[in-house]
């Protein structure tokens, strides 16, 4: 399958910590998005990172890409209780004119 | 900026039953797509256009799936006959040109599809 793996499928943390997730693919890729999906809602974009970039800031966002590992990961800082929410990563590739996302993790803020 | 539009936003249906979903892009977004969500997963692409013609469609399955995107404008997503297995969000998203090349998608809120 060309679709990303996110990791871990769930995390809890407490308010004010940071919180990673990653992302692994096993083809080449044009790009990798981020996107975020509150409970019962579509998805929203947050972040993409091109394959020559290899990190990208977004306010309390931080994305890495490393395409000799192929993974990414994504960093929030400060967590807050409305980060709460699932991220999913999309590999975008240019062979198959599209981009794929994975199964996502799950983050839940504790107060 | 209106979003992209979605209805009916829930559905409950009988198996073998028929059901349509409809998707307004947003404006002068040339490409518009239909993901499949199960819950717990992450979307899967059912098809995606490109204007009203198909970019890719591999993964629709076509014996009871169909979809179409007149005057390149909204869309319709149509399961006849449905089958339990099909109960999951229906999500249509468009962006300004191919995704794959770093074009941002815009989802809409999604159609939730149960069927009995």
């Amino acid at each position: 399958s060309q679709q990303g793996e996110e990791d871990p499928q769930a995390l809890s943390i407490q308010e004010g910590e940071n919180a990673t997730m990653n992302c692994s693919y096993k083809t080449s890729i044009n790009n990798l998005q981020w996107y975020r999906q509150n409970s019962g809602r579509g998805l929203v974009h947050l972040i993409l990172i091109r394959s020559n970039e290899r990190e990208k800031h977004s306010g309390r966002l931080r994305v890495t890409l490393d395409t000799s590992k192929k993974s990414s990961s994504l960093l929030i800082t400060a967590s807050r209780a409305a980060d709460t929410a699932s991220y999913f990563c999309a590999t975008g590739y240019s062979s198959a004119s599209k981009i794929i996302f994975g199964s996502g993790t799950r983050l839940s803020i504790r107060p | 900026e209106a979003g992209v539009a979605q209805s009916p936003r829930y559905k409950i249906i009988e198996k073998r039953q028929s059901v349509a979903f409809w998707c307004n892009p947003i404006s002068g977004h040339a490409t518009l797509y239909w993901y499949q969500q199960i819950l717990g997963q992450g979307p899967k692409l059912l098809i995606q256009f490109q204007n009203n013609g198909v970019v890719d469609d591999s993964q629709l399955p076509k014996d009871r799936f169909s979809a179409e995107r007149l005057k390149g404008v909204d869309s319709t997503l149509k399961i006849q006959p449905a089958k339990l297995e099909d109960s999951a969000v229906y999500l249509c998203a468009s962006s300004l040109q191919h995704s794959f090349s770093g074009n941002t998608i815009y989802f809409g809120e999604g159609s939730w599809l149960t069927v009995v």
